[in-house]
């Protein structure tokens, strides 16, 4: 079965940058767009962009262009999101999520990045 | 930029009631292959989002026949026809129409009376 298996929790202070992985399994990685999303404690889902495991190809959300940073090992089928210049609005789970017909059809457990001095 | 506005914003049903979740775009979703991206996701306290339906109508493998999706153009419609305990949650519709961008709703809460 598809399974999205992401990194630990990560605690960071602003300035600082963080990488979060997903690792995906159960199906041919190379075969699908990954995207990300984020979402803040209480709020709602906010999209962070993709990238194409086949050609490593990314897009991201004009918001976090210059941030946002997202690359694939495909020996590992594993995905990675790395955002920089963390700021305390940055808080938030981050999930990745499998395109499949424009949708997300599965869902990594989500990665709490914290940003805190 | 294409902006999702859903309606209600909250919801409290009765168990066994039918729920209804009004989803608006600023512009049509056909998208050019003439298919037209428009889901609905469910998200259950503390659970990441898990896909109900998608383009439109589609239910996911594995959702129970109780859901169910329409609608076209701007104007869709998420339905639960006998609302369940297990059906609490926060529910987004989201489109991919306007490659390569997608965009949430706001979300619905569904909670029980």
């Amino acid at each position: 079965q598809v399974q999205l298996v992401q990194s630990g929790a990560e605690v960071k202070k602003p300035g600082a940058s963080v990488k979060v992985s997903c690792k995906a399994s159960g199906y041919t990685f190379t075969g699908y767009y990954m995207h990300w999303v984020r979402q803040a404690p209480g709020q709602g889902l906010e999209w962070m962009g993709w990238i194409n495991p086949n050609s490593g190809g990314t897009y991201c959300a004009q918001q976090f262009q210059g941030r946002v940073t997202m690359t694939r090992d495909t020996s590992i089928s594993t995905a990675y999101m790395e955002l920089s210049r963390l700021r305390s609005d940055d808080t938030a789970v981050y999930y990745c999520a499998r395109d499949w017909y424009g949708s997300g059809s599965h869902w990594g457990q989500g990665t709490l990045v914290t940003v805190s001095s | 930029d294409i902006v999702m506005t859903q309606t209600p914003l909250s919801s409290p049903v009765t168990l066994g009631q039918p729920a209804s979740i009004s989803c608006r775009s600023s512009q049509s979703l056909v998208n050019s292959d003439g298919s037209t991206y428009l889901s609905w996701l469910q998200q259950r306290p503390g659970q990441p989002p898990r896909l109900l339906i998608y383009k439109i109508s589609n239910r996911f493998s594995g959702v129970p026949d109780r859901f169910s999706g329409s609608g076209a153009g701007t104007d869709f419609t998420l339905k639960i026809s006998r609302v369940e305990a297990e059906d609490v949650g926060v529910y987004y519709c989201m489109q991919a129409t306007q490659f390569p961008t997608w965009t949430f709703g706001q979300g619905t809460k569904v909670e029980i009376k």
